[in-house]
């Protein structure tokens, strides 16, 4: 099977702007969660999705949104960048059924301007 | 609020000889734990992860201990080879699942000749 797959790879913004992210899961999987890594905090939940509704939210501003489509393939979208939002972003899926083990993707490195 | 602790922060260990990390958690509710290994510029792969009700897991040359009671598990690379050098994070979650992991904030170890 092919892996959690991330799009794009590298990203490069300035203050102000927004900027959609994309995470296409392991085939089968229905649950994609996301995850900030910075090296000041670390890896942090933003939030997951499962059959197109969120289920569980980290402690992250309003401007930080998902969605989750039909065929599990997940956006997320952060509104008016600010410079402390550079960061990788790593996208994760799984199969809830079993014990739901979180396979991530290589991620998504956002440098905000 | 740290909910979980990893130490040491860096580890150097030589070739052949065992690397120990350690994580300790708060919330008495979490009942998966599982280690992470994420090298440079990919996204963190799962190594091996425990539940509760049991005192210790081994895969290959991969030891998870686990202490209730003490609130602490920790993580055990035996015959430790450079292509271990890696950061490690260790994760806690509840609910019976994967989902909304807390991470550990990573041990850079380095395994040399």
């Amino acid at each position: 099977k092919a892996g959690v797959t991330q799009t794009p790879r590298y990203l490069i913004k300035t203050r102000g702007q927004q900027v959609t992210l994309s995470c296409s899961p392991i085939s089968g999987h229905r649950s994609v969660s996301w995850y900030q890594q910075t090296p000041g905090q670390g890896l942090q939940f933003l939030f997951e999705y499962f059959s197109e509704t969120q289920r569980n939210k980290g402690n992250f501003p309003g401007r930080f949104s998902g969605r989750q489509f039909s065929n599990s393939r997940s956006e997320m979208n952060v509104s008016t960048l600010e410079l402390g939002d550079s960061a990788l972003y790593l996208c994760a899926s799984s199969d809830p059924g079993g014990y739901n083990e979180q396979f991530f993707g290589p991620g998504t490195r956002l440098t905000v301007l | 609020q740290q909910q979980v602790k990893q130490s040491p922060q860096s580890l150097i260990v030589q070739k052949g000889g065992i690397s120990i990390i350690n994580c300790a958690y708060e919330n008495t509710a979490f009942d998966y734990f599982p280690w992470y290994q994420q090298f440079p510029g990919k996204g963190p792969a799962l190594l091996i992860a425990i539940r509760p009700d049991v005192s210790e897991k081994k895969e290959g040359r991969f030891t998870i201990s686990f202490n209730k009671s003490a609130k602490q598990f920790s993580l055990h690379i035996m015959d430790s080879q450079p292509g271990d050098s890696a950061t490690y994070f260790c994760a806690a979650s509840k609910g019976g699942t994967a989902s909304k992991l807390t991470f550990g904030t990573g041990t850079r170890l380095q395994v040399t000749l």
